[in-house]
């Protein structure tokens, strides 16, 4: 059975902190997404790669970055997290190629930042 | 990619079938129709997927026109599990980016 993973599901910070969620994958996936999802705006994409250390902007990746030294594992920064950072944040992997939409999703991490 | 249109919510008894239909009126030649869902406080889950031919998997059917302008997912059996917000998404089949999964439809399956 696929799955993701992500390192927590509920997580609370300070402003200012850096943030860092993990999301790991055992599918073999070269593709992996970070998304966060806010009431009335939908899913929106953060960042993806689509190979080890490789890594392209989203739509919104103001205030993040991210990290992909293992083909299983992208990891999420907020190097400086804010209030408005407050989310529910997302990973997902899916192979390259026509299966590129089959998109596996984990559980979410759901951020609150003070 | 092209912009869909969904019903905001919608119900169904448990048991029954659940036809979800999306309008694509703008879809083009190598756009395919995807569905998604997510119950509340998970990921979204991918259900379906297809061109222009009816697809049938363990979740769901999928069944798209002729003119490929609209599809309705069904979920042949509801069950209460079911409730959650379903999303259909048009997109090329490689295009390794984010999928717009807009507002969805929210179905409630009651017993």
């Amino acid at each position: 059975d696929v799955k993701v993973t992500q390192s927590s599901r509920y997580l609370v910070k300070r402003t200012g902190e850096k943030v860092f969620l993990e999301c790991v994958q055992d599918m073999d996936h070269e593709n992996m997404f970070w998304y966060r999802q806010d009431p009335g705006l939908g899913l929106r994409l953060i960042y993806f790669s689509y190979d080890v250390k490789m890594k392209e902007k989203g739509d919104i990746p103001e205030g993040y970055s991210v990290s992909r030294e293992k083909k299983e594992r992208f990891s999420l920064i907020l190097e400086s997290a804010s209030t408005n950072q407050t989310s529910m944040y997302l990973c997902a992997s899916s192979r390259p190629g026509t299966s590129d939409n089959e998109q596996y999703f984990g559980p979410g991490t759901r951020l609150t930042v003070t | 990619d092209a912009k869909t249109t969904q019903p905001t919510s919608m119900d169904c008894a448990e048991g029954r079938a659940a036809n979800l239909p999306c309008n694509h009126s703008t879809i083009s030649g190598n756009e395919y129709v995807y569905w998604y869902r997510q119950i509340h406080s998970q990921g979204p889950q991918y259900i379906i997927h297809g061109l222009k031919n009816n697809e049938t998997n363990e979740m769901a059917s999928l069944i798209i026109t002729e003119d490929r302008k609209s599809s309705t997912l069904i979920l042949p059996h509801a069950t209460l599990r079911d409730t959650a917000v379903y999303y259909c998404i048009v997109s090329r089949a490689n295009s390794g980016y984010a999928l717009n999964f807009g507002k969805g439809t929210s179905l409630l399956v009651t017993p």
